[in-house]
């Protein structure tokens, strides 16, 4: 089945540093993918949906000079979180679609702790 | 803004009898939903859709069932498996919003 890679799977920095996670679909060219944050017990929060070539589109509430996303090619994506600061301490996940209505294919997360 | 409910953030059922997860919706915009499965430290697993012009959709031992006037949509696993059990997420197209997961137990 489709596979996608998120990188790295875990993370602990200092606060006032910067944290870029990258997702790659390794099998397929995903011309959307997405960015999700989840809290303990909770659902999983769409933050922004990208598609390749163009700007990403953010949800309500997500700061898009905080929550950096590049959408370079068909299997690349990255958020970068900037100025990280311990509230944006959570697990961190992608996904990836062809598009349409094709099922997303989700990486496996980053646990992302700011001290 | 919760446009898709999972209201039970919890079930236990015996082997070999049927899992029942439900999900709520709030959007008449929805027209495509999915399930997922997700364990423990994994990303979530697609499962199977279901397309609001269909009321019913089958893939082996699970079933989808969309009540469109109410709004709900069901999983139903027969029989349930040890193997099934995980947290199961309902998504709604449109933004691909989730619900916030039920996690399954199935007893041996």
């Amino acid at each position: 089945g489709a596979v996608v890679s998120q990188h790295p799977s875990r993370v602990i920095c200092k606060s006032g540093t910067s944290v870029k996670i990258e997702c790659r679909s390794l099998d397929f060219q995903a011309t959307t993918m997405f960015w999700y944050r989840q809290f303990p017990k909770q659902s999983l929060m769409l933050m922004a949906t990208s598609n390749e070539g163009s700007k990403a589109t953010y949800e309500q509430g997500v700061e898009k000079d905080k929550f950096l996303i590049n959408h370079a090619s068909l299997t690349l994506s990255t958020l970068t979180v900037t100025s990280a600061h311990p509230e944006d301490s959570s697990f961190y996940i992608c996904s990836a679609s062809v598009g349409g209505y094709q099922p997303q294919h989700f990486g496996d997360g980053t646990r992302l702790s700011i001290l | 803004d919760q446009q898709v409910k999972q209201n039970s953030p919890s079930l236990s059922v015996q082997e070999g009898r049927i899992s029942i997860l439900n999900c709520d919706y709030t959007n008449s915009m929805f027209d495509y939903f999915l399930w997922y499965k997700k364990y423990p430290a994994e990303g979530p697993t697609f499962l199977i859709s279901i397309s609001s012009i269909k009321d019913k959709n089958e893939d082996g031992r699970f079933t989808v069932f969309l009540n469109k006037s109410a709004k709900h949509l069901s999983l139903h696993i027969v029989p349930s498996q040890p193997g099934d059990s995980a947290v199961y997420f309902c998504a709604a197209s449109v933004g691909m919003r989730f619900g916030a997961g039920t996690r399954l137990t199935v007893k041996p």
